[in-house]
């Protein structure tokens, strides 16, 4: 059974500053990586996507990879009270010649204004 | 552009029964997968469509089984509900596979009682 999993939280961070959050995977195929933002009551919307070790910043975003350590974090810089919602790792994987979208169980993140 | 459209958008169901939930992809999506989501459990991974073929499963029971149309709408059906099939159930399309950006549906909430 592959597995995504992510710091239990929540966090609570000030606004302006920088959330941390961090997602570790089991399948060391993995090729594939999001993070997803759900506001309550709301349904998932993809933030950003990210495939080769490094960053990939995207306006107050950053994604970060290192397969080696299949590990991925996503930064947000200058944390906004908007920002306040759970953030969903997801990763790719093959399993049985079958590829499943295994998602991590979130990370509530409150920005305090 | 009209968003992925989900019906209903809540159901009541006992236990024994089974139930059709459907799905509408934005025009053009030609992919369509679904999750379930519960508390504990998290997001799931049910079953992705593609061109009205499953490309890819799940790890759940025979009950889950669903399919898509030519038009590319999708159907999830349950047979047999249990009280843990008490969830919200998410589909979301892309243009052609989930390595792409996905766009999720306001979500059907299932009630097994």
């Amino acid at each position: 059974q592959k597995e995504v999993e992510q710091n239990s939280g929540p966090l609570s961070v000030p606004e302006g500053a920088i959330a941390s959050l961090n997602c570790t995977y089991s399948d060391r195929g993995s090729q594939s990586f999001f993070w997803y933002r759900q506001y309550s009551g709301k349904s998932p919307e993809l933030i950003m996507s990210i495939y080769s070790n490094g960053d990939k910043e995207d306006g107050r975003f950053t994604a970060q990879l290192n397969k080696a350590s299949q590990y991925v974090s996503l930064l947000i810089r200058d944390s906004q009270p908007s920002d306040s919602a759970t953030y969903l790792c997801a990763v790719i994987g093959k399993e049985g010649g079958s590829e499943k979208l295994v998602f991590g169980k979130g990370m509530k993140l409150t920005v305090n204004p | 552009k009209a968003g992925v459209t989900q019906t209903p958008r809540y159901l009541i169901k006992t236990r024994g029964q089974q139930v059709t939930l459907s799905c509408s992809p934005i025009s053009g999506h030609r992919s369509v997968s679904w999750y379930q989501q519960t508390p504990g459990q998290g997001l799931q991974f049910l079953f992705e469509y593609f061109s009205e073929t499953q490309r890819n499963k799940g790890n759940f029971p025979g009950r889950f089984s669903g399919r898509q149309f030519s038009n590319s709408r999708s159907e999830m059906n349950v047979s047999t509900l249990e009280l843990g099939d008490s969830a919200l159930y998410l589909c979301a399309s892309s243009l052609t596979n989930w390595k792409e950006k996905l766009f999720f549906g306001s979500g059907t909430q299932l009630s097994v009682l």
